[in-house]
């Protein structure tokens, strides 16, 4: 069965470091989304896009966050410098498509940032 | 604006009680999608149902079933006969036209404990 996959699964880190999570989609699934899911939270898009194109990062605090997909098939998404604030669970998820198709969701990276 | 509200932040029952799940949700589109999924304590989301504004139908799967009423903006899920393996936490979702077609708008979740 196809899955998202994802890494590190864990990541602890310092104030001030740069962190950086990948995503391998579903293959064929043109779609792809990163989630940050604080604890006790439901996840929030921080960024969609459409094969390598980027569709929506209005949540994206770019500032300190980067994502990118360069050939349109896996992503990464980058902290630089991560902050307390950013401990989280990241979530990345693939569709087939951005219209109204389920998404599938990877195991996610806790990340703790100390 | 778009918005998912769970009420119930944990339900506790016993193992073959029924339980309910509320959900209910506001968007100013006439279509939209309404979804659940079930994250275990592993951490994955686990996709479950994908229910469109046009198709008011219940739906059963198994143990799982969903009653879907427009009139109340309402898709509560209910799980029949619960085991200790349906303990997770399960989220309602929403996708409209809002933003870009395909953004999840995530409830807050409500954490569901089974004990033997």
């Amino acid at each position: 069965e196809a899955e998202v996959a994802q890494s590190p699964r864990y990541k602890i880190t310092e104030k001030s470091q740069a962190v950086a999570f990948w995503c391998d989609p579903i293959s064929g699934h043109a779609t792809l989304y990163w989630y940050r899911q604080i604890l006790g939270q439901g996840p929030e898009l921080l960024v969609q896009f459409q094969d390598e194109s980027v569709v929506d990062d209005s949540q994206l605090p770019k500032d300190r966050f980067s994502a990118e997909r360069l050939k349109g098939v896996d992503s990464t998404l980058k902290i630089q410098p991560a902050e307390l604030g950013d401990s989280a669970m990241y979530l990345c998820a693939s569709s087939r498509t951005s219209s109204y198709n389920e998404q599938f969701f990877g195991p996610g990276t806790r990340l703790t940032v100390l | 604006a778009q918005k998912v509200t769970q009420a119930q932040t944990e339900i506790s029952v016993v193992e073959k009680e029924d339980v309910t799940l509320d959900c209910v949700y506001e968007t100013r589109d006439t279509t939209y999608y309404l979804f659940w999924y079930k994250q275990p304590p592993s951490g994955e989301l686990v996709f479950l149902i994908r229910r469109n504004s046009f198709d008011e139908q219940n739906e059963i799967s198994g143990r799982y079933s969903w009653n879907f009423q427009k009139s109340t903006s309402s898709f509560n899920f209910t799980i029949t006969a619960s085991q200790v393996v349906d303990s997770a936490v399960y989220f309602c979702a929403l996708s409209d036209a809002t933003d870009s077609w395909g953004k999840l708008q995530f409830g807050a979740g409500t954490q569901v404990v089974v004990t033997p």
